[in-house]
């Protein structure tokens, strides 16, 4: 499976942007990039996922590097309500015979002051 | 309405105990999974049910045994519980199998004493 790294942990301030950095080196080209977050005593949530084109919906953007070898997820203006644990995840498209499962990583914890 | 639910929410128990973790979906979805979290917060796939058939068992010791009566219901149970066994078990959903989102229950917090 290839494998993403992320830092440990970001911090931000509330109404100000937020970019999350993921890097994937050895993404393969029908590895799917998806973003998911676990907010405090939570399940985790979906927040946006994509292949080589930049995407945008209600939540995030993300950004996607030419060489997809990394990704960026882009909160436009963080609230408190965004500091969760953010973990980024490769899924291959032909490898159903994985069964769906998500790996999760370490991902990255945000903290979002005030 | 809650779109997946677990119950119970904590669980506290003995060594050696046999205990049961519920969960259902009303989201209409044909795949249903179990996460498991540990104490250092590292997420973990446990196994995955599509259809009701097991498609996925992550070398889950055989105490931990799934059972999906129907498709929107995937339970857990657990015979002789140890200490290690102490995590959050987080249920999950998704339409299909593969790169559908999975929609993720609150949690059961289970402490092994």
């Amino acid at each position: 499976d290839a494998k993403t790294t992320q830092p440990n942990s970001m911090e931000s301030n509330e109404e100000e942007p937020v970019h999350l950095p993921c890097n994937h080196s050895t993404i393969s080209g029908t590895d799917y990039i998806h973003w998911y977050r676990q907010l405090p005593s939570q399940g985790p949530e979906y927040v946006i996922h994509g292949l080589t084109s930049n995407v945008n919906n209600r939540m995030a953007s993300l950004a996607i590097a030419e060489d997809r070898k990394s990704s960026t997820l882009i909160l436009h203006r963080a609230t408190l309500r965004d500091a969760a644990v953010y973990y980024c995840i490769l899924r291959d498209v032909l490898r159903n015979n994985q069964g769906g499962k998500l790996i999760f990583g370490q991902g990255t914890e945000l903290s979002v002051k005030p | 309405d809650t779109a997946v639910s677990q119950t119970p929410k904590y669980l506290v128990t003995q060594m050696g105990n046999d205990k049961s973790i519920k969960c259902e979906q009303n989201l209409g979805h044909d795949t249903m999974y179990w996460y498991k979290q540990d104490s250092k917060k590292f997420l973990k796939i446990m196994f995955s049910y599509n259809n009701k058939e097991l498609i996925i068992n992550e070398t889950v010791p055989n105490r931990f045994s799934p059972k999906s009566p129907d498709k929107a219901h995937l339970n857990l149970h657990i015979n002789s519980l140890e200490l290690g066994d102490s995590a959050v078990y987080f249920c999950a959903s998704s339409l299909q199998v593969g790169q559908e989102t999975q929609y993720f229950g609150p949690g059961t917090r289970l402490l092994v004493l």
